[in-house]
């Protein structure tokens, strides 16, 4: 099945920095969400896209849908311990099925 | 708030057993799926559902099926379960477009069974 380019795989950052992951993909899609996991637990939508070119902001995170609509990217702000989990990219392109990225490891030194 | 329960956190089974996997919903959303999780491979969609006793294929559904009986249950059946099967499973819910829900919903995720296959 395809799968979206997500990079970085893993991050190692200081406490207050900012971050940026992207997921990139060959083909077009019409939506793009981004989805946090914390360990034990199941993905939690963060942020969603539906329009090229959108930009939308969740406290500290915000996420940009690429006006080509092959791309999006999440930055968070200030980063701070309990932003360490699992981050997902995923896109629609029609129906109800999701293609998902990889994944970006977030490790925050405190 | 949507609620997505899955019956197990954590499963330990032998190779050769038949599996069974349980996740409920509680928003009478018409839309169920069922993932495996690995590392480096993100999720992956085994089967997913849009009615009761409807299903479609995902893109790893060899060595599965699945169950919709009841609109809120969606059940995941390892038939004869391997060592290859050891994994994260993930079900999440979402409704369908036009149900008030708009074409876009997100799908919202239960909490995962770690299945250990021995």
């Amino acid at each position: 099945g395809q799968q979206l380019n997500q990079s970085p795989q893993s991050m190692f950052i200081q406490e207050g920095e900012d971050v940026s992951m992207n997921c990139t993909s060959s083909s077009i899609f019409n939506t793009w969400l981004w989805y946090k996991q914390d360990p034990g637990e199941g993905p939690v939508l963060l942020i969603a896209l539906y329009k090229a070119g959108e930009l939308t902001s969740n406290g500290r995170l915000t996420a940009q849908f690429g006006i080509t609509r092959k791309d999006s990217f999440l930055n968070i702000s200030a980063s701070i311990p309990s932003d360490v989990g699992i981050y997902f990219c995923a896109g629609r392109q029609y129906g109800n099925k999701l293609v998902f990225g990889a994944g970006t490891i977030l490790r925050v030194k405190s | 708030d949507v609620k997505v329960t899955q019956s197990s956190r954590y499963l330990v089974k032998r190779t050769g057993e038949k599996v069974f996997l349980e996740c409920v919903q509680d928003m009478d959303h018409e839309n169920m799926f069922w993932y495996r999780q690995d590392p480096g491979l993100g999720l992956r969609l085994i089967y997913f559902s849009y009615d009761v006793k409807m299903k479609e294929k995902g893109d790893i559904p060899e060595g599965y099926s699945v169950s919709r009986e009841k609109k809120e249950r969606f059940s995941l059946i390892l038939e004869s379960a391997s060592t290859n099967q050891t994994s994260m499973y993930l079900c999440a819910s979402s409704p369908l477009p036009g149900t008030g829900g708009g074409s876009n919903q997100p799908q919202h995720f239960g909490d995962g069974t770690r299945l250990s296959i021995l």
